[in-house]
């Protein structure tokens, strides 16, 4: 399967757990970028990543994410404590390139905090 | 602030008939403008995009009908199956690489 791969597909944390979602792009891919979806909403960039690097982080939230995309292995999105709020849809997108007009996304982890 | 509005939230359409989903943009920096496909528990899936230079792009029984000067862009599904049946976004996105999405628009085809 050449396709995004996220892992796990389904996630339940209790409050104040950790939640560790994992992306892995397409072979050739070096672009990650993360999106949430809310219930009845659209899609929201949170951030975008390079190998070994942060690009732009503007969308998460300032306290409790990050996220990461290592030399090797997958960019991982890490939610520490969390909260009933972050109950979401998580998607990886990933691209050839940063001048992207195709960005292949995942099936998404869905989260659930209870 | 939404920069892109999506109408309607929910569609239901007969089989064979069209289906018409509108989008309205803010922001004049967009420069392209996807749809996307997606079913329940799947991710979103790239349908159909144009640029702002054409005003109409057909493929198969998907177009985008563009208006540049309105600020308004929209999706025309014809002979609608209830394959087709799935939530469908539209979305932007200026020179840089953010996707900003339209809220979404669950369709319908019933047999």
């Amino acid at each position: 399967n050449a396709g995004v791969m996220q892992n796990p597909r389904h996630l339940v944390r209790r409050r104040g757990q950790e939640a560790r979602l994992r992306c892995s792009p397409m072979k050739g891919h070096s672009h990650v970028y993360w999106y949430r979806q809310l219930p009845e909403e659209g899609l929201k960039f949170m951030v975008y990543l390079q190998k070994e690097n942060i690009i732009d982080e503007s969308g998460m939230p300032k306290e409790r994410f990050s996220a990461e995309f290592p030399k090797e292995g997958p960019s991982i999105l890490r939610i520490q404590q969390v909260v009933r709020g972050d109950s979401a849809a998580y998607f990886c997108a990933s691209s050839l390139d940063r001048g992207w007009t195709e960005a292949f996304f995942g099936q998404g982890t869905r989260l659930t905090v209870v | 602030q939404q920069q892109v509005k999506q109408s309607p939230q929910s569609l239901i359409v007969q089989k064979g008939g069209i289906s018409i989903i509108n989008c309205a943009y803010e922001n004049t920096a967009f420069d392209y403008f996807p749809w996307y496909q997606q079913f329940p528990g799947k991710g979103p899936a790239l349908l159909i995009a144009i640029r702002p230079d054409v005003s109409e792009k057909k493929e198969g029984r998907f177009t985008i009908s563009f208006n540049k000067s309105a600020k308004q862009f929209s999706l025309h599904i014809m002979d609608s199956q209830p394959g087709d049946s799935a939530t469908y976004f539209c979305a932007a996105k200026g020179s840089n690489y953010k996707l900003t999405f339209g809220k979404g628009t669950l369709l319908t085809v019933n047999p």
